[in-house]
């Protein structure tokens, strides 16, 4: 069981807005450090998406935003593509383990 | 832009040592700050971090596996290495190794990955 909490599907039609959720406890989100988040393409490595909560790497569109609020945090993705299917990851820092958490992943669905 | 390539066994015995070694190119493991750290994902679940090592040699592991791991660098060849001792289903995954920044005001997060390397464990 993953120290950080995702749902493992969530899917939307081509154009609409998603979230996935990242829950986290006191001892990682909730105390303040960053979450970071990933997008797995199918037979591919993992790709850094969001940084420190809400910046996106050079090269990532604009239709991918994160935010953090307390002990959780959330990746929204808008105006939904077929080549955004992908697994998605969010990551953070845990004091109590000192080392980082990972999110069990959530498979995106685009219908 | 720098790249990182695992290489080793696909296949291990049980009670064996595990043993990766990932290739950096484009870069070297022992300049700058960075990093260097090994993920792994068994199927169907999500990612583990292994642990990482810093330029300066300082290294940090997951607790649940902090007794079987080794983390070391052999920047003669510009290669970082994962060994896990005494191997068992459960260490049956997909094995990553990845690069780590911390831009300013930022935590550490991964900015490069391997493509992954697939280790089973079997008899």
């Amino acid at each position: 069981q993953s120290v950080l909490t995702q749902p493992p599907s969530v899917s939307g039609a081509p154009g609409q807005r998603v979230t996935i959720s990242c829950t986290g406890s006191s001892s990682n989100i909730g105390a303040g450090y960053d979450v970071n988040w990933y997008q797995r393409l199918p037979g591919t490595a993992p790709k850094l998406l969001i940084y420190g909560n809400n910046n996106r790497p050079s090269g990532v569109p604009d239709r991918f935003s994160g935010s953090k609020s307390g002990t959780s945090a959330s990746l929204a993705i808008t105006g939904l593509q077929a080549e955004d299917e992908a697994d998605y990851y969010c990551q953070s820092y845990d004091s109590s383990l000192s080392g980082w958490v990972f999110g069990g992943g959530t498979k995106l669905t685009v219908l | 832009q720098v790249q990182l390539q695992e290489s080793g066994p696909g296949l291990v015995k049980p009670s064996q040592t595990l043993s990766l070694t990932c290739t950096v190119s484009g870069g070297s493991i022992s300049s700058g700050s960075y990093y260097w750290s090994w993920i792994r994902q068994p199927a169907g679940k999500g990612l583990e971090w292994i642990g990482r090592i810093h330029t300066s040699g300082s290294t940090n592991y997951n607790p649940s596996l902090k007794s079987r791991v080794t983390i070391s660098t052999d920047t003669s060849k510009n290669q970082f290495s994962l060994r896990l001792s005494s191997v068992t289903d459960a260490d049956m995954a997909v094995y990553y190794c990845a690069r780590s920044v911390r831009p300013g005001g930022y935590d550490w997060f991964v900015d490069s990955w391997g493509q992954g390397t697939l280790v089973t464990v079997s008899s």
